[in-house]
């Protein structure tokens, strides 16, 4: 079974608005982190926001939120108020404790924003 | 914080040639890591290099393909042996900082390769 789905290979949002970004993860530790990553075009990969499997509350760095579903096993990533230069690949990511520190990441979503 | 440089940026180079990409750690850091993407697909482990010891291979990959040097906490070179165009990807180091309320794992800017 993979361990991160993403089930979404390219999503649209209108400019100004809100759009949700689906991850599931699939793991039997009981200790684990999720990660989010951004690539745009240029290649790099750009942290976003990390929540831990312990973390009681969901994450939030700015415009972007992570809805944490521990019982679903879903991670889902929540960008408010899409600006143009949101257009990019998003990874989501998980690593587990069992596994040495050593992440895992999904298939990606391609987000375009539309003006 | 950590800020990650590689070099090269990119590179084409000849089937059957080697190339090695260098990736340097402004910070101290216990273990790196390296990736592959090929085009249009996520990433995946190549291995992991701890400083003092030998890397870690993942499934599909092997240290005569990919050898790869720590000589210390801030450094790391990943070597592709006998390149066909298969290995043509982008290369990313990457390292894994923890701190007390939040875990981030920062990446360098990548190496584009082409193998012709």
């Amino acid at each position: 079974a993979q361990k991160i789905t993403q089930t979404q290979p390219g999503m649209f949002v209108q400019e100004k608005e809100a759009v949700t970004l689906d991850c599931t993860y699939d793991t039997s530790d009981q200790s684990y982190g999720l990660f989010w990553y951004k690539q745009p075009s240029s290649g790099e990969m750009i942290f976003l926001i990390y929540q831990g499997s312990y973390d009681e509350q969901n994450a939030t760095e700015g415009r972007y939120s992570l809805n944490f579903q521990k019982a679903r096993k879903s991670a889902n990533l929540v960008i408010s108020a899409s600006q143009l230069g949101d257009s990019a690949m998003y990874f989501c990511a998980m690593r587990e404790e069992t596994n040495a520190g050593k992440s895992t990441f999904g298939d990606g979503t391609t987000l375009t924003v539309k003006p | 914080s950590a800020v990650i440089s590689q070099k090269p940026s990119r590179d084409i180079c000849q089937r059957g040639t080697s190339l090695t990409i260098q990736c340097q750690v402004d910070s101290q850091v216990t273990m790196m890591f390296w990736y592959r993407q090929q085009p249009g697909q996520s990433l995946t482990l190549i291995a992991t290099a701890n400083q003092g010891s030998e890397a870690t291979y993942e499934s599909g990959f092997v240290i005569d393909k990919f050898p790869i040097s720590r000589p210390n906490l801030t450094f790391s070179t990943l070597t592709v042996s006998n390149m066909s165009p298969e290995d043509s990807s982008i290369y990313l180091c990457s390292v894994e900082i923890f701190g007390t309320s939040t875990d981030t794992q920062y990446f360098g800017p990548g190496t584009r390769l082409t193998v012709l």
